[in-house]
């Protein structure tokens, strides 16, 4: 799997949209942007994934450049609760086994 | 729906105790883990399983035990617990057949372990 980097943490005034950045320049073509969270103590929480095309559910939108080597997770009102670690993993799609979590992103949400 | 639970939340032993950690799920899901998560630290796989019947070792897996005799319930277990295994124990489950949006794994709350 493709390694990812991400800044160890940010700052997010509630309301406002929290962009997430994740650099994957080694990310090979059948690889998946797959994004999860742990808010603090509980377990991780899938939030969103994609391949190419930029996704959006009812937790998040997903952006990926056209060159795949980066990608930005999008909170569009980012509330208190949306404090956690965020996690970026690139993995080949539909594959199973071992989630290799790094070290994520720290979000802080302030009022 | 409950997704997955796990048994107990909490448990401190002493040196060379053993225990065993329930994880069960109500998702028909084939594939089920458990982690470890240590202070500042990532997830470590220790074991998993494809289906009932069936485990295979993780990243992490020396001193622990697992079977997977009933498709929804996954036990890990501590045979003679030590200090270095107090940490954070998380399952995992996910569907595990096919298609990219098959692979996402879902956690429980997790089972906090103190070996003393």
């Amino acid at each position: 799997d493709a390694k990812t980097t991400q800044p160890p943490s940010m700052d997010c005034a509630e309301g406002r949209a929290a962009n997430l950045p994740c650099n994957h320049s080694t990310i090979s073509g059948n690889e998946y942007v797959y994004w999860y969270r742990q808010i603090h103590s509980q377990g991780p929480q899938y939030i969103i994934h994609g391949l190419k095309n930029n996704e959006t559910n009812e937790m998040a939108s997903l952006i990926i450049t056209e060159d795949r080597k980066s990608s930005t997770l999008i909170l569009p009102h980012a509330t208190l609760r949306d404090t956690a670690v965020y996690y970026c993993i690139v993995r080949v799609g539909g594959s199973q086994g071992n989630l290799i979590f790094g070290k994520g992103t720290k979000l802080s949400v302030k009022p | 729906n409950a997704g997955v639970t796990q048994t107990p939340k909490f448990r401190v032993l002493k040196t060379g105790q053993s225990m065993t950690l329930l994880c069960a799920q109500d998702m028909n899901h084939e594939y089920m883990y458990w982690y470890r998560q240590d202070p500042g630290m990532g997830l470590r796989l220790i074991h998993y399983s494809v289906g009932e019947g069936t485990t295979a070792k993780g990243e992490v897996p020396d001193g622990y035990n697992v079977s997977r005799l009933k498709k929804q319930n996954f036990l890990l277990g501590l045979e003679s617990a030590a200090p270095s295994q107090t940490s954070v124990y998380f399952c995992a489950s996910s569907y595990g057949i096919g298609v990219s949006a098959s692979d996402t794994q879902y956690f429980g709350p997790g089972t906090r372990l103190t070996v003393l």
